[in-house]
């Protein structure tokens, strides 16, 4: 099946810092999901964007679609030791690479 | 809403035995389940789309006849990892496809499968 890649592979923010991780396909994408996994734990749906240039928010998490459907972003203000895990957009079924995002205290 | 079990949790077998993974989603009626495999720090990998009443699909180089996947009724799906050897020692997570949701999926918590 298709990869989707997500860049960076690891980050590590201050507490307060912002954040951003960026998915990438070579394909242009139907639609996009973007899931949330905790250390240990098992992957949470957070979004579906479907149209091109689309944004959603919630709180302090900001998504992007790309206006060619190849590319999407997931962007947190402020980060929370609560927003540690790891980030994994999704083409359909297929999960990309994921961004593992760690948060200082 | 939406919630996904899966039994056993763990499990820890003896290479060349079988185990049986189930996957339930408790408050809705799921037509598409999935099974992904993960290894540590990585990607899920979509091994197999189960159908209610119908075989599953399988992901290019996944083995049928070593990961066999039943979908007997809507709520249940079942993976049997069979003749188990340390190589298939993984994490092993199922997802239900609500019908009214396209792409959204609901994750069961996984089954932390360890061949010794």
């Amino acid at each position: 099946g298709q990869q989707v890649m997500q860049i960076p592979q690891y980050q590590h923010v201050q507490e307060g810092e912002d954040f951003t991780t960026y998915c990438n396909s070579s394909t242009t994408l139907s639609n996009i999901q973007w899931y949330k996994q905790r250390p240990g734990g098992h992957p949470v749906f957070l979004i579906q964007l479907v149209k091109s240039g689309e944004v959603k928010k919630q709180k302090r998490l900001t998504f992007q679609f790309g206006e060619a459907k190849k590319n999407s972003s997931l962007h947190i203000t402020a980060t929370q030791t609560t927003d540690v895990g790891t980030y994994f957009c999704a083409d359909q079924f297929y999960f990309g690479t994921g961004t593992s995002l760690t948060v200082i205290p | 809403g939406a919630v996904v079990s899966q039994h056993p949790s763990w499990v820890i077998c003896k290479s060349g035995t079988s185990v049986k993974i189930e996957c339930r989603s408790l408050d809705f009626q799921a037509t598409t389940m999935f099974w992904y495999r993960q290894f540590p720090k990585q990607s899920l990998m979509l091994m197999a789309t189960s159908n209610e009443g119908s075989k599953a699909t399988y992901e290019q180089g996944v083995e049928k006849d070593k990961f066999l996947i039943n979908h007997a009724s809507l709520t249940l799906s079942t993976l049997t990892v069979t003749s188990a050897h340390p190589e298939d020692s993984s994490f092993y997570i199922c997802s239900a496809n609500h019908r009214d949701h396209s792409y959204e999926q609901y994750f069961g918590p996984g089954t932390r499968l360890t061949v010794t």
